[in-house]
């Protein structure tokens, strides 16, 4: 079956731009949670959604956002972005909220703010 | 807040040498999932342990969930250069993954 799919894979944008990350997860699967990761940094929780609506969020601004659709795929949003925000994105699938079998991951979108 | 702390940041070995690293979170865990991110590529999920003083084999890997679930640890016999990458833990407590910083395993050349 086909994995968790993330777009793009590669991003570079200005500072004080706006960006939209893509996850699809597993088909199935009805959770789908958002990572970021830094160089030398562990996984930063951005937040998770579950059947199009957000459970929990971790500690980042407001300029971070996301959204799920009805078909599972999620989207997230980060404005006016800073220097900061160049990172890793990770999306991460499954079937529900902290299932026995873990979370599939993407191979993630590398944004490059300049 | 919650956190789970893991020990060491890095670990240098031959190959050959085991490798050990442990994590530790201030509150009761219901169950804990271990992950390997090998170099450039993205966490993928090795284990999960949900029972008090639970033990499990995957080949040269032996994973421990503490009496307490408050701790638990992933140990290596006999290291490759397969084995090469960055090991997670995460924690799950109120419904929440609470990861840990990752330990680097290096293998020297």
């Amino acid at each position: 079956k086909a994995g968790v799919t993330q777009t793009p894979r590669y991003l570079i944008k200005t500072r004080g731009q706006q960006v939209t990350l893509s996850c699809s997860p597993i088909s199935g699967h009805r959770s789908v949670s958002w990572y970021q990761q830094t160089p030398g940094q562990g996984l930063q929780f951005l937040f998770e959604y579950f059947s199009e609506t957000q459970r929990n969020k971790g500690n980042f601004p407001g300029r971070f956002s996301g959204r799920q659709f009805s078909n599972s795929r999620s989207e997230m949003n980060v404005s006016t972005l800073e220097l900061g925000d160049s990172a890793l994105y990770l999306c991460a699938s499954s079937l529900e909220a902290s299932p026995p079998g873990g979370y599939t991951f993407g191979s993630g979108t590398r944004l490059t703010v300049v | 807040g919650q956190q789970v702390m893991q020990i060491p940041q890095y670990q240098h070995v031959q190959e050959g040498e085991d490798f050990t690293t442990y994590c530790n979170s201030s509150t009761t865990l219901s169950n804990i999932q271990w992950y390997k991110q090998r170099p450039g590529g993205h966490p993928v999920f090795l284990i999960q342990l949900v029972k008090s003083g639970e033990v499990k084999k995957q080949k040269r890997l032996t994973f421990q969930f503490g009496e307490a679930k408050k701790n638990s640890s992933l140990h290596i016999t006999a290291t490759q250069t397969t084995d090469v990458g960055t090991y997670f833990c995460a924690g799950n407590s109120n419904y929440q993954l609470i990861w840990g910083a990752g330990t680097k395993l290096i293998i020297k050349p």
